[in-house]
């Protein structure tokens, strides 16, 4: 079965701009994470939507948000860009609960300019 | 905040050595511990998922252990190959549903 798919791969913006990142989780899944990997620190959890749910929400501004539509595809997006937002943005799915495997994107790699 | 910690941040052994990483997290609302590799360029991948106290798990040459009384797993690779050279996370899984990650352990194993 296709794996989790997230597009763009890669994104260069401008500060000040704001951002569309789209993840399509494995098809049966309803879990979607985001996590930002910055250099030198590990994955932070930014959200996780469940069914259409924000279930879960990291401690991060309120420049980034997220949601989930009925096909379990999920964006997030990022407002008012800062420099310091240049990461990796990775994506995982999971079928029920995170008590099973999860599975995760390639991930998006965000250079603000 | 959950606090997940990995030791060592980085290891650099000789092919053939065995090695072993600790992950240290909450003992408290404990629901999984998940163990996965990401290798450079790549996307992470699952080893174990760990949900008993005491628990074992074996995929090959690598197996992890679980202590959810203190909060601590342990990864162990038996005779580590240069194809092993990633960096290892382990992640917390509360009640709640939340995964956390710990900032992993880069391995990297010298032909």
């Amino acid at each position: 079965k296709a794996g989790v798919t997230q597009t763009p791969r890669y994104l260069i913006k401008t500060r000040g701009q704001q951002v569309t990142l789209s993840c399509s989780p494995i098809s049966g899944h309803r879990s979607v994470s985001w996590y930002q990997q910055t250099p030198g620190q590990g994955l932070q959890f930014l959200f996780e939507y469940f069914s259409e749910t924000q279930r879960n929400k990291g401690n991060f501004p309120g420049r980034f948000s997220g949601r989930q539509f009925s096909n379990s595809r999920s964006e997030m997006n990022v407002s008012t860009l800062e420099l310091g937002d240049s990461a990796l943005y990775l994506c995982a799915s999971s079928s029920f609960s995170w008590n099973t495997e999860a599975f995760f994107g390639q991930g998006t790699r965000l250079t603000v300019v | 905040i959950l606090n997940v910690e990995q030791s060592p941040q980085s290891l650099h052994v000789q092919e053939g050595d065995s090695t072993n990483f600790t992950c240290s997290f909450p003992s408290s609302n404990f629901y999984a511990l998940h163990w996965y590799r990401w290798e450079t360029a790549k996307s992470p991948e699952a080893l174990f998922v760990m949900t008993l106290n005491g628990d074992e798990k074996k995929k090959g040459r690598i197996s992890a252990t679980l202590n959810t009384k203190e909060g601590y797993s342990y990864l162990y690779i038996k005779g580590s190959q240069p194809e092993d050279s990633a960096t290892y996370l382990c992640a917390f899984l509360n009640a709640g549903n939340m995964l956390t990650f710990g900032g992993g352990t880069r391995l990297m194993v010298k032909p």
